[in-house]
């Protein structure tokens, strides 16, 4: 079964307001991603996190890769209706048999009230 | 520069028939993925390769094949299609390390 857990699964929030959403894993990864998807699109990266402890942005949004190695958060500021979409969580193992694989999380569905 | 191409974009197939699905990149990536997508569930990984001629099984891979004889594709194949394969199939694309990984717009296959 799928190895990263991500939560919560939806929000429905105000525009303007802060978001939060986080992956976990039994697993270490090596690199974390976080990808945004639209309706009848493929998904699209939007922040990349390689070394444990990484704090990266892009734009509103801010992405941590955890000490441990096995979770992942990605916040975004003061929301805007374009905003709204499925976002996802996948970590990526460097080594062992699982050498390569790309694990996607559950998804979290964001909707953004004007 | 295409980037990832799937191929076809929309199938509807009868149960029992058999296709293949085609996944090209054009950025000489090493790794290739495909995911299943279905409502509530994510993309599960079906199977993957990290090289030319190298596969390996994801987390659902049963029902499917591929085969990775040339770098740039990556071929997904449905030998035998049940209606639980009704799903949007993506591929990706990744070349490793501090890079990103691409996808593909996705192929919407419905079996009756």
């Amino acid at each position: 079964g799928q190895q990263l857990n991500q939560s919560p699964q939806s929000m429905f929030i105000q525009e303007g307001e802060d978001v939060s959403m986080n992956c976990t894993s039994s697993s270490i990864f090596n690199t974390w991603l976080w990808y945004k998807q639209d309706p009848g699109e493929g998904p699209v990266l939007l922040i990349a996190l390689y070394k444990a402890g990484e704090l990266t942005s892009n734009g509103r949004l801010t992405a941590q890769f955890g000490i441990t190695r096995k979770d992942s958060f990605l916040n975004i500021s003061a929301s805007i209706p374009s905003d709204v979409g499925i976002y996802f969580c996948a970590g990526q193992r460097a080594g062992g048999t699982s050498y390569g694989k790309l694990t996607f999380g559950q998804g979290t569905i964001l909707t953004v009230h004007p | 520069n295409a980037g990832v191409t799937q191929t076809p974009k929309f199938r509807v197939l009868k149960t029992g028939q058999s296709m293949t699905l085609l996944c090209a990149q054009d950025m000489n990536h090493e790794y290739m993925y495909w995911y299943r997508q279905d409502p509530g569930m994510g993309l599960r990984l079906i199977h993957y390769s990290v090289g030319e001629g190298t596969t390996a099984k994801g987390e659902v891979p049963d029902g499917y094949n591929v085969s990775r004889l040339k770098k740039q594709n990556f071929l997904l194949g449905l030998e035998s299609a049940a209606p639980s394969q009704t799903s949007v199939y993506f591929c990706a694309s990744w070349t490793g390390g501090m890079t990103e990984a691409f996808f593909g717009q996705g192929t919407r296959l419905t079996v009756v």
